[in-house]
């Protein structure tokens, strides 16, 4: 069966700071893969979205950025975080567009 | 651009059924999702319902499709203290969800 991570768990970084968040799909090749950021409150809003290897594509302008290096991989970085950036982050798959979305357990990221 | 909408809360009592609704703009979309949300964690899939259809019953939920008006809805039956979390709509051909339903279920 299909499983996803993503890690760490929890996170509070300071301003200014990088950030990494990892994501692995197992069980599955080529998945398409996704990341969404929930603000307290708030719904989803996709961040980015890979369809494979290399292949990125971005939803909102923002301070982050999203790279698949192998195809069951997803990481969600940032070079400087700003406060705005804290958040719930949730990692996710589908084998296709329009199929159903499976998430992982969510990072929460707190800037300070 | 495509939109998905609900009421933010919604607050039962244990053992009344509870109904969350949702509005789309984009009737094209082939599949409409549920996912359930509890404190902390990760989406899980709830149930869905393919666009020809008007009503898909799975146990205690049944999900309501009206084309016509674009609206969506889930029913709860019995609802539990356990059925307390948020609940998104999904559109996954556009990868848009609406901003969740918080149901609090109280004794």
């Amino acid at each position: 069966s299909q499983t996803i991570h993503q890690w760490p768990a929890t996170l509070v970084q300071p301003v200014g700071s990088p950030l990494s968040l990892e994501c692995t799909v197992e069980g599955t090749s080529n998945p398409n893969l996704y990341w969404y950021r929930q603000a307290a409150g708030r719904g989803l809003q996709l961040l980015f979205y890979s369809v494979g290897i290399g292949q990125i594509s971005s939803e909102v302008p923002q301070n982050l950025s999203a790279s698949r290096p192998q195809d069951r991989q997803f990481i969600l970085s940032s070079k400087k975080l700003l406060l705005s950036d804290s958040g719930f982050y949730l990692c996710a798959w589908s084998e296709n567009p329009g199929n159903t979305i499976y998430f992982g357990e969510g990072s929460w990221l707190t800037v300070v | 651009g495509e939109d998905v909408e609900q009421s933010l809360f919604l607050s039962v009592r244990e053992g009344d059924s509870s109904v969350i609704n949702c509005t789309y703009t984009d009737s094209s979309s082939t599949y409409l999702y549920w996912y359930k949300q509890e404190p902390g964690a990760g989406l899980q899939l709830l149930t869905y319902i393919f666009s020809n259809m008007d009503m898909k019953q799975d146990q205690r939920l049944t999900v309501l499709l009206n084309k016509k008006d674009k609206h969506l809805s889930l029913r709860i039956a019995d609802t539990q203290t356990g059925d307390s979390a948020i609940y998104f709509c999904a559109d996954t051909d556009k990868l848009i969800f609406g901003t969740g339903t918080r149901l609090q279920v109280f004794p």
